[in-house]
């Protein structure tokens, strides 16, 4: 079965400023997707950003970027230029490869809270 | 292009009722899954329906069951709910066998008193 760890629990950045959430999991796959989901208090469930471990090039979505290291089975995500609008529970998410037969169930892990300062 | 969604927005029951759920998926998509989001968690599977059948299943117990309908949208039920059973309940969808993203309704907050 996959792990996914999220080490901390809260984080704090100055608006502006840049901030890197970690993320590391466990499985014995070789093809999957990791995701990162942003959480506000509305509730929503929103894609942040996405990577397909196949491919070596980290994703970016405009201010959010990925650290992924396949070795080390690690997935941080970095937000640049932070906003007060950033400020939510952040959850590193993980997918088997369509392939695998495992249909498409997320593991989730426990969730960053990030706040914003001015 | 409609996106998830579910209702009721909140729910109030008691211990040992039961209380249904529902979701309608992203149009387009045909299969569903539901999680269970406890205060200060990440959502938990608790299974998935595709072709109007359960295709996966979580660690939860046979009080959750589910149901599909010709149209893709989704019912959870919980029977004989307990105080643990509070939670955010969560629905996603996703189109059957793709590498899409899935896509998450606003939930379901459930207060079991």
């Amino acid at each position: 079965a996959q792990t996914v760890t999220q080490s901390q629990p809260e984080m704090s950045v100055q608006e502006a400023e840049t901030v890197t959430l970690s993320c590391t999991y466990d499985t014995s796959e070789s093809d999957y997707y990791l995701f990162w989901y942003k959480q506000p208090p509305s509730r929503q469930m929103i894609l942040v950003i996405r990577q397909e471990a196949y491919k070596q090039q980290n994703a970016t979505e405009n201010r959010f970027s990925v650290n992924f290291q396949k070795a080390a089975k690690s997935f941080s995500l970095k937000i640049s230029d932070s906003q007060l609008g950033d400020a939510a529970m952040y959850f590193c998410a993980y997918r088997s490869h369509p392939w695998s037969g495992t249909a498409s169930k997320l593991t989730f892990g426990t969730g960053t809270r990030l706040q914003v300062t001015l | 292009d409609a996106g998830v969604t579910q209702s009721p927005t909140h729910l109030i029951k008691t211990r040992g009722q039961q209380v249904t759920l529902r979701c309608s998926p992203k149009s387009g998509h045909d299969t569903v899954s539901w999680y269970q989001q406890a205060l200060g968690q990440g959502p938990q599977f608790i299974f998935q329906y595709y072709e109007e059948e359960e295709r996966q299943r979580g660690n939860f117990p046979d009080r959750f069951s589910g149901h599909q309908f010709p149209n893709y949208s989704s019912e959870l039920n919980v029977n004989a709910l307990l105080l643990g059973d509070s939670a955010l309940y969560l629905c996603a969808s996703i189109i059957q066998g793709t590498a899409e993203t899935q896509y998450f309704g606003p939930g379901t907050r459930l207060l079991v008193l």
